[in-house]
């Protein structure tokens, strides 16, 4: 079955760059979640999108920023990146249907980001 | 606020062994789901479980099976003869209400040794 699509996998960039975090849903996914894992914690959710709109915001700094396209990828943009910007993202995407209790998170592999 | 506790944060076990990773939940919403996620060292997530807070019956899948309790706000998961490649992190997470992100606890790293 096909899975979430995270690229790149793995990037490295130097303090304050910028990064852009590409995710391609699970096909008739239309909600996109980011959520992002430092070293030996647990994901934080960061922001999600529903048809292309924001629906929720979490833990996103300002200097990030995301955005949900009519086929449904989503972009996860990251500037002046910082040393505490290394982590591993990810994304997730589920089918919201008519029934929340179908809302299953399936998450990509990561994009694992090293700021040097 | 949503808020998920797992207590132990490392076990080690001997393959075959039986082994239980706990989980506990807060929240005021009566409408909630439970999760249970495997990050093994590869680093994905793999969906494991859902549960609902109006179901509470127990669910077993081949060596794995969930303990849902809404009267101590738990849902524990455990392994039945335990094997190497179940030696992973694993996550238990909740949405809770009109909230759609999930609330994950700090994970259970399980060492299952040969």
């Amino acid at each position: 079955a096909a899975g979430v699509i995270q690229s790149p996998r793995h990037l490295i960039k130097e303090k304050r760059e910028t990064a852009t975090l590409k995710c391609y849903p699970i096909p008739r996914h239309d909600t996109v979640y980011w959520y992002q894992q430092g070293p030996g914690q647990d994901p934080q959710f960061l922001i999600s999108f529903y048809e292309k709109m924001q629906s929720d915001k979490g833990s996103i700094p300002d200097r990030f920023s995301a955005q949900q396209f009519s086929d449904y990828h989503s972009e996860l943009n990251m500037s002046s990146l910082e040393l505490g910007d290394s982590a591993l993202y990810f994304c997730a995407s589920s089918p919201a249907g008519a029934n929340p209790g179908t809302d299953t998170q399936y998450f990509g592999p990561g994009t694992r980001l090293t700021v040097l | 606020a949503q808020k998920v506790t797992q207590a132990q944060t490392e076990i080690s076990v001997v393959e075959k062994e039986d082994v239980t990773l706990d989980c506990v939940y807060e929240t005021r919403d009566t409408t909630y789901y439970l999760f249970w996620y495997k990050q093994p060292p590869s680093g994905e997530l793999v969906f494991l479980i859902r549960r609902n807070s109006f179901d509470e019956q127990n669910e077993i899948s081949g060596r794995y099976s969930w303990n849902f309790q809404k009267s101590t706000s738990s849902f524990n998961f455990t392994i039945t003869a335990s094997q190497v490649v179940d030696s992973a992190v694993y996550f238990c997470a909740l949405r809770a209400g009109s909230a759609r992100q999930l609330t994950f606890g700090s994970g259970t790293q399980l060492t299952v040794l040969p």
